[in-house]
């Protein structure tokens, strides 16, 4: 599986956005990229996936380039609940899809 | 929107007991998962399950720890002989089959062994 390496925190004030930067040079072909969010004590929660180009839904986009080395997650208009932990991960399209999790992103918003 | 359920939230347990964490995976997913993570440290990958049985395990998961499905919706983890570094918050997790579907992690048991 590929290595994902991004900031091990960042700081926003609340209505910003914030995009999260994560580098995973070693990506395979049949691999894709995919965020979580982790509030304290509490289960990883999908945020969004994708493969190429560029991925949009309620929450968030993910922009990948050509080369998917590496990936951006953009979060608009930050708030203080989006204080969490963000992980990027690369997860394999074989069949049991583990995911492995690294340390991931503090991003702490403040007002 | 469904929800992966796990019970119970915490659990204290002596060194040495048997102890058994429960999961109800959403309905229609076919993969699921245990993770755990140790208080300050990163969530780690346990077991994978699918079509009823192992489908891929850590070295984590030793001869100490199984999982189950007894039914068609229960998906349980259990710890023979807990050890006071399996201390530590587990996360059942499930999804559907594809790849363009996440996975739906639980709130977590908290496991303390004392």
């Amino acid at each position: 599986l590929a290595k994902t390496t991004q900031p091990i925190s960042m700081d926003s004030y609340e209505g910003q956005e914030v995009n999260i930067t994560c580098s995973h040079n070693n990506i395979a072909t049949n691999d894709y990229i995919t965020w979580y969010q982790q509030f304290p004590s509490q289960g990883p929660r999908f945020i969004i996936q994708g493969y190429k180009t560029k991925v949009t839904n309620e929450v968030a986009s993910l922009f990948i380039p050509a080369d998917r080395k590496s990936s951006t997650l953009s979060l608009p208009r930050v708030s203080l609940s989006d204080t969490a932990v963000y992980y990027c991960l690369v997860v394999s399209g074989g069949a049991t899809n583990k995911l492995i999790f690294g340390t991931g992103t503090l991003l702490a918003v403040q007002p | 929107e469904p929800e992966v359920t796990q019970t119970p939230s915490h659990q204290v347990t002596q060194m040495g007991q048997e102890v058994i964490l429960r999961c109800v995976p959403i309905s229609n997913h076919l993969y699921f998962y245990w993770y755990r993570q140790i208080l300050g440290q990163k969530v780690e990958f346990l077991v994978s399950f699918y079509n009823n049985e192992i489908s891929e395990k850590s070295e984590i998961f030793d001869d100490q720890f199984s999982v189950e499905r007894p039914d068609g919706s229960n998906f349980t983890l259990k710890i023979r002989s807990t050890k006071l570094e399996d201390s530590a918050m587990y996360f059942c997790a499930s999804r559907e089959t594809g790849m363009n579907y996440g996975y739906t992690f639980g709130s977590g048991t908290r496991l303390t062994v004392v």
